[in-house]
């Protein structure tokens, strides 16, 4: 079946544009997670919806950084005014509620110049 | 602070031979452990996943859990050149519901042929 999808699969954008990143998750997953994994570093947990909510936040590195997932299924991670230090490729997963197995997408490398 | 620490690396090991690779975590809450594969500019891929205390066997690949010790391993059976990758320890304290992984930083694994 149809793994998760991340669109674009590269975004190169100027220093404080506006960036938007989708993913669709595996059809019938109710939870979905997004990650940012820079240069050298480990990956690095953001937020997680559960069905359309967001219960904790406060992984999102600034206010720069947005969430939302409507319908209980696409979810989009924008972040406003970027930086340089947003380059990095975001990683989307998705799994079945109270199954942790974790299924990743391709990701989104985004360069901020 | 959760943090999971790996050995970066390179593990370099003959074909055909065991590949260990472990992983240490600091929050005893943690609940649920995984392995991820991931290829040089790829996303992860779920090799292992572990619960319980004990070993797990897949194939090749046998997860092993010691919560007193607060480690896990992975061992990899009769290495490949397929297996040079990097293997990302993850963790999550989930206790029934979704949650977002805490990563090590990967060890780079070398399969020589």
């Amino acid at each position: 079946g149809a793994g998760v999808s991340q669109s674009p699969s590269n975004k190169v954008t100027e220093k404080g544009k506006d960036v938007e990143l989708r993913c669709d998750p595996i059809s019938g997953h109710t939870a979905l997670y997004w990650y940012r994994q820079s240069l050298g570093q480990g990956l690095e947990f953001l937020i997680y919806f559960q069905g359309n909510s967001a219960p904790d936040k406060s992984g999102l590195p600034s206010d720069r950084f947005s969430a939302e997932r409507t319908g209980g299924s696409v979810s989009t991670l924008t972040i406003q005014r970027t930086q340089q230090e947003d380059s990095a490729v975001y990683l989307c997963a998705s799994t079945f509620s109270l199954d942790y197995e974790q299924y990743f997408g391709p990701g989104t490398r985004l360069t901020v110049t | 602070q959760k943090e999971v620490e790996q050995n970066s690396g390179p593990l370099s090991v003959p074909e055909g031979a065991i590949a260990s690779l472990n992983c240490t975590y600091s929050d005893r809450g943690s609940q649920s452990f995984f392995w991820y594969r991931q290829y040089s500019g790829k996303s992860p891929e779920l090799i292992m996943f572990i619960y319980s205390n004990g070993d797990k066997e897949d194939g090749r690949f046998t997860a092993q859990l010691n919560k007193a010790s607060q480690y896990v391993s992975l061992l990899i059976r009769d290495s490949q050149p397929s297996d040079s990758a990097t293997y990302l320890c993850a963790v999550t304290n989930s206790g029934g519901g979704a949650d977002g992984l805490t990563f090590g930083k990967g060890t780079h694994l070398i399969i020589q042929p």
